[in-house]
């Protein structure tokens, strides 16, 4: 069967430090993988989206970048952290492209950014 | 632009006090309606999907509809363990392979 494991699970960053995230399915091959995040009101929101190694597609405009540096492994990455980076943050991955593929998460991340 | 919104924010139910969940959307072509449940500090956990008006799922408790313009999750005689967030996300057209997710449903069940 197929799992998804993502760490750290909860960290605190001060404002200006850099972040990596971590994230590795197993059970599976040439999966779709995600980074979205939630924020206290709000919605989970996509970051990121990968359909394959070293490609990435970004929904939103920030200081956060993704790499997938191997087939089941996506990255989330910071330079330096804002305040507003704060939240809490899913990886997610499926597999094809119908309609019908249910995206799976991760136990998520807490990040603070104090 | 795609827009989920799900209502009411909060629910309160009695143990055994029926009700439902309300999403409305809004996409540009929807290929398929998903209702997730998710537990204080956890992940989201898949419950059903959905692809046309006139669908229906179960699963124990729950019984998620879909009209054109909007889904229902149904919660019949409720347990305090069904309390938690109830998200409901659309994959459509525009959004390819990713979810458009509302901010959800937080239900909480008293005994």
């Amino acid at each position: 069967s197929q799992t998804i494991h993502q760490w750290p699970a909860t960290l605190v960053q001060p404002v200006g430090s850099p972040l990596s995230l971590e994230c590795t399915v197993e059970g599976t091959s040439n999966p779709n993988l995600y980074w979205y995040r939630q924020a206290a009101g709000r919605g989970l929101q996509l970051l990121f989206y990968s359909v394959g190694i070293g490609q990435i597609s970004s929904e939103v405009p920030q200081n956060l970048s993704a790499s997938r540096p191997q087939d089941r492994q996506f990255i989330l990455s910071s330079k330096k952290l804002l305040l507003s980076d704060s939240g809490f943050y899913l990886c997610a991955w499926s597999v094809g492209h119908s309609s019908g593929n249910t995206i799976y998460f991760g136990e998520g991340s807490w990040l603070t950014v104090v | 632009e795609d827009q989920v919104t799900q209502s009411p924010e909060a629910l309160r139910l009695q143990e055994g006090e029926s009700s439902s969940l309300n999403c409305s959307y809004t996409v540009s072509g929807l290929r398929g309606l998903f209702w997730y449940r998710q537990d204080p500090g956890k992940g989201p956990e898949f419950l059903f999907t959905l692809y046309s008006a006139g669908e229906e799922k179960e699963k124990e408790r729950l019984k998620a509809t879909l009209t054109k313009k909007e889904s229902f999750l149904h919660i019949t005689a409720p347990k305090p363990e069904d309390s938690a967030t109830y998200l409901c996300a659309v994959r459509s057209n525009q959004a390819g392979t990713a979810l458009i997710f509302g901010k959800g449903t937080t239900l909480s069940v008293s005994s």
